[in-house]
């Protein structure tokens, strides 16, 4: 059965600094999702990763993949205080499920 | 274009009583799943249509949960004699096929009093 674990759980920094969200899973998948969920709003997809080494980029922050080690990350740069959110990963499981990670809060003190 | 719609947007109801949450996929996508998140929490599978063929149904968590979809569209989620622990929001999230990127409605917060 596939696991996924995200750390930290809860993560507050200052703006301007760089962080990196981890996303490990426990067996074989094929694709990564990183969302982003607002306080009292749904989630809004980031990244999809679909290949060992993958990287995307968006604005300040930088996804990554590696399939062998069974870890995805999700790297901050120079936070500002818009980046607050809750981020989760999700591994491809099956045919269509995604397993969910217990997500990151990130706050982001100005 | 239109994204997942889903209604109402909160609804309170007593224990014991039937409530119906709706959710309208993005049009031509044949994949629906409905999820649930507890306060602060991740998200919980609940059920998986894809197309016509037979849903997943593997993770509502009792007989007191069943869902429908009508004409590969819409979909109604229905709990029967609502429990407190029912509360969380529940989100339907739709694809163009299991293996491709799910987009989250706003969700419906229940709230079982």
């Amino acid at each position: 059965e596939l696991k996924v674990e995200q750390n930290p759980l809860f993560l507050s920094m200052q703006e301007g600094k760089n962080y990196t969200i981890y996303c490990n899973y426990s067996t074989t998948s094929d694709r990564l999702y990183w969302y982003r969920q607002d306080p009292g709003k749904s989630l809004e997809s980031l990244f999809v990763l679909l290949s060992n080494g993958a990287v995307k980029q968006e604005g300040r922050l930088m996804a990554s993949l590696d399939t062998k080690a069974r870890l995805s990350t999700l790297h901050i740069t120079a936070a500002v205080h818009d980046l607050s959110a809750t981020y989760f990963c999700a591994a491809f499981y099956s045919n269509y499920q995604l397993i969910w990670g217990a997500g990151t809060k990130l706050i982001i003190k100005p | 274009g239109a994204g997942v719609s889903q209604s109402p947007s909160n609804k309170v109801t007593e224990k014991g009583k039937d409530v119906e949450l709706r959710c309208d996929p993005i049009s031509g996508h044949t994949a629906l799943y409905w999820y649930r998140q507890s306060l602060g929490q991740g998200l919980e599978f609940l059920i998986y249509f894809q197309g016509n063929s037979a849903p997943d149904k593997s993770g509502l968590p009792s007989d007191r949960f069943s869902a429908e979809r009508t004409g590969g569209s819409v979909s109604t989620l229905t709990i029967q004699r609502t429990q407190q622990e029912d509360s969380a929001v529940y989100l339907c999230a739709s694809s163009l096929a299991g293996r491709y990127e799910q987009f989250f409605g706003p969700g419906t917060r229940l709230t079982v009093l």
